[in-house]
């Protein structure tokens, strides 16, 4: 596509419910990554996946955060048991090549756990 | 790993004036220097990067320069419009490691 698409655009769920938010990433784009982004703060970065390697993890807060890439492309990000703190706007970005090029980011998913 | 400070958080001018921005880095091997604006309520936009075999890259009325002695680059726009009220974070990286992200300034251009 023409650019990064990511769904929904807003969730609201009930604390303790598992959701789950989706990427598309632009065509032909190997990186991807998320990051997170709570009210008036900075960048967080989540989780990176490079073409077919294993994806740098480090960023993820807790065991009840994992996401999935397929095929190279569309990722989902899962958070289990969701928790008030974890209310943010969840940010995808993808870039044509490694982590020394410039990112495009989707719109982003803003969730609010009640 | 890498530590990227920037300043100010906020800056405040008025419509015509210049504005600048300034980050600084810890890691030598850092050679990739990326600035994003984020609108409010929109998402990050790469507006000019650099790399660290350039000193300085200029686009319309923003320029970015690069210190690679002092380990510092900064982000400057001339003749600031109120478009160009926005948060701008500064980032750097190299091929070994995540983008290490600024926290961010806050520019308000007063018309």
């Amino acid at each position: 596509g023409a650019g990064v698409s990511q769904s929904p655009s807003n969730k609201v769920t009930e604390k303790g419910k598992d959701v789950e938010l989706r990427c598309d990433p632009i065509s032909g784009h190997t990186a991807l990554y998320w990051y997170r982004q709570s009210l008036g703060q900075g960048l967080e970065f989540l989780i990176y996946f490079q073409g077919n390697s294993a994806p740098d993890k480090s960023g993820l807060p807790s065991d009840r955060f994992s996401a999935e890439r397929t095929g190279g492309s569309v990722s989902t990000l899962t958070i289990q048991r969701t928790q008030q703190e974890d209310s943010a706007v969840y940010l995808c970005a993808s870039s044509f090549a490694g982590r020394d090029y410039g990112y495009t980011f989707g719109s982003g998913t803003r969730l609010t756990v009640v | 790993g890498e530590n990227v400070e920037q300043h100010p958080s906020t800056l405040s001018v008025q419509e015509g004036d210049s504005a600048v921005i300034k980050c600084t880095y810890s890691d030598s091997a850092s050679n990739y220097f990326p600035w994003y604006k984020q609108e409010l309520g929109k998402r990050p936009q790469l507006i000019i990067d650099i790399r660290s075999n350039v000193g300085e890259k200029k686009d319309q009325r923003i320029a970015v320069t690069l210190n690679k002695t002092a380990k510092h680059f900064s982000l400057h726009i001339t003749e600031t419009q109120p478009e160009d009220s926005a948060v701008y974070f500064c980032a750097a990286s190299s091929g070994s490691y995540i983008p290490t992200f600024g926290r961010g300034t806050s520019l308000i251009v007063h018309p």
